[in-house]
């Protein structure tokens, strides 16, 4: 069965420190996975996915296939980054299976 | 660009009653998603339509919910009668035509079943 593990509900960090959100999936399938992001009192929006290879607001994530991980990261965090991130898995066709989530706080 | 509405914002029923939840989608996005977060979780799908056909309603309770996209735009979902553990917020979510599109989110719906 198909499943994304996001093993942290809390993160925090300081302003300035490096950052990484970890997700790890299971899935016997070709994956395609996205971050999406909530920032307080907004909706629920894309982040970023790997097919797209992008870095938006200094995010960045990789797909490793060998450890079925998704990590997201960004090497300076800054108190906007603040906000709940969940990794998600597309899977046959176009269902999506998203993880439980992470709350990351950026201490000033 | 307007995004994706949804209707009541907040809803709080008694169990056993039913309630209905409305949803309008990006206009010429063919897909539209209903999501179900618990507090604490993560969105769970649903049910997902292609127009006005369904693509996937395997984790739909369908003894209770119900859910349909009359003319393939807007869309209802129907909780009949509700339980306690449905409390949470319902989100709809639609995107141009395959999930390689993204998603976009409306505001949800907070459901309390007391």
């Amino acid at each position: 069965a198909q499943r994304v593990t996001q093993p942290e509900k809390l993160l925090s960090v300081f302003k300035g420190a490096p950052v990484e959100l970890k997700c790890n999936y299971s899935y016997s399938g070709s994956p395609e996975l996205f971050w999406y992001v909530q920032y307080s009192r907004q909706r629920l929006q894309l982040l970023l996915r790997h097919i797209s290879r992008e870095s938006i607001k200094g995010f960045t994530a990789d797909l490793n296939k060998g450890e079925t991980s998704f990590h997201l990261k960004k090497p300076f965090a800054q108190e906007e980054d603040s906000a709940m991130y969940y990794c998600a898995l597309r899977y046959t066709g176009n269902q999506f299976y998203f993880g439980t989530g992470t709350s990351l706080t950026v201490i000033p | 660009e307007a995004g994706v509405a949804q209707s009541p914002r907040y809803k709080i029923i008694e169990k056993r009653q039913s309630v209905a939840f409305w949803c309008n989608p990006i206009s010429g996005h063919a897909t539209l998603y209903w999501y179900q977060q618990i507090l604490g979780q993560g969105p769970k799908l649903l049910i997902q339509f292609q127009n006005n056909g369904v693509v996937d309603d395997s984790q739909l309770p369908k003894d209770r919910f119900s859910a349909e996209r009359l003319k393939g735009v807007d869309s209802t979902l129907k909780i009949q009668p509700a339980k306690l553990e449905d409390s949470a917020v319902y989100l709809c979510a639609s995107s141009l035509v395959a999930a390689y599109n993204e998603q976009f989110f409306g505001p949800g719906t907070r459901l309390t079943v007391l």
